[in-house]
């Protein structure tokens, strides 16, 4: 069955530093998504990006983040200057009939 | 835009008993409503889903209720067994492909052996 793929698993980074989360979708999905997790709370929404534009972002979702579809199979996550808030497990989507998450980047700023 | 509530936020049950999860939305236009299991330190995963031209689903000894007019919807597990230990999501949205998925808060199940 395919899956949604992410990397990195795990990623340190210092304050203020610029982070790159990966995702492959999975191939025949249109629609794909962004998520947050925060250790022990809820699965939050971050971004809806669908025809190589963003469909819908959350209030969490501010100018730090962007996303992007640089080819055919890659969809980012950027996080331009991270602060201590930011981290949390980052997991990536997308929709087919049902939303398929990918297994998470983990995401620690010290 | 779309808010869903969820309790309890734990619950505790005795191998074999039944489990019952309750969560409400407030968007009314939301017709599709999933529910996810996720292990710790995993993926959250799609258990169960129903949409809003049925009041419930069932799949072996899960079971999902609608109810349209009350904007609730619940999650019934039966014959609980320890690998059910988990948190449960349940989750809603319009059944539009790209629209965003809104998710309750969470609830910590407990399976005693």
């Amino acid at each position: 069955e395919p899956e949604v793929t992410q990397t990195p698993s795990h990623q340190v980074t210092q304050m203020g530093q610029e982070v790159i989360l990966r995702c492959v979708p999975i191939s025949n999905h249109l629609y794909f998504y962004w998520y947050r997790q925060i250790l022990g709370q809820k699965v939050e929404f971050l971004v809806s990006f669908y025809n190589n534009e963003i469909s819908e972002k959350s209030e969490i979702f501010d100018d730090q983040f962007s996303v992007e579809r640089p080819d055919g199979s890659n969809f980012t996550l950027k996080i331009r200057s991270t602060k201590l808030e930011d981290s949390a497990m980052y997991f990536c989507a997308s929709r087919g009939l049902a939303l398929a998450f990918g297994e998470g980047s983990w995401l620690t700023v010290v | 835009g779309e808010n869903v509530e969820q309790h309890p936020s734990t619950l505790s049950v005795q191998e074999g008993d039944s489990a019952v999860i309750k969560c409400t939305y407030s968007d009314s236009a939301s017709n599709y409503f999933p529910w996810y299991k996720q292990e710790l330190g995993k993926r959250p995963q799609l258990i169960i889903d129903i949409r809003s031209n049925v009041g419930e689903k069932k799949d072996q000894r899960i079971a999902v209720t609608l109810n349209k007019t009350a904007k609730h919807f619940s999650l019934h597990i039966t014959e609980t067994q320890p690998e059910d230990s988990a948190v449960y999501f349940c989750a809603a949205s319009h059944e539009t492909s790209y629209d965003k998925v809104i998710f309750g808060p969470g609830t910590s199940l407990s399976v005693i052996p």
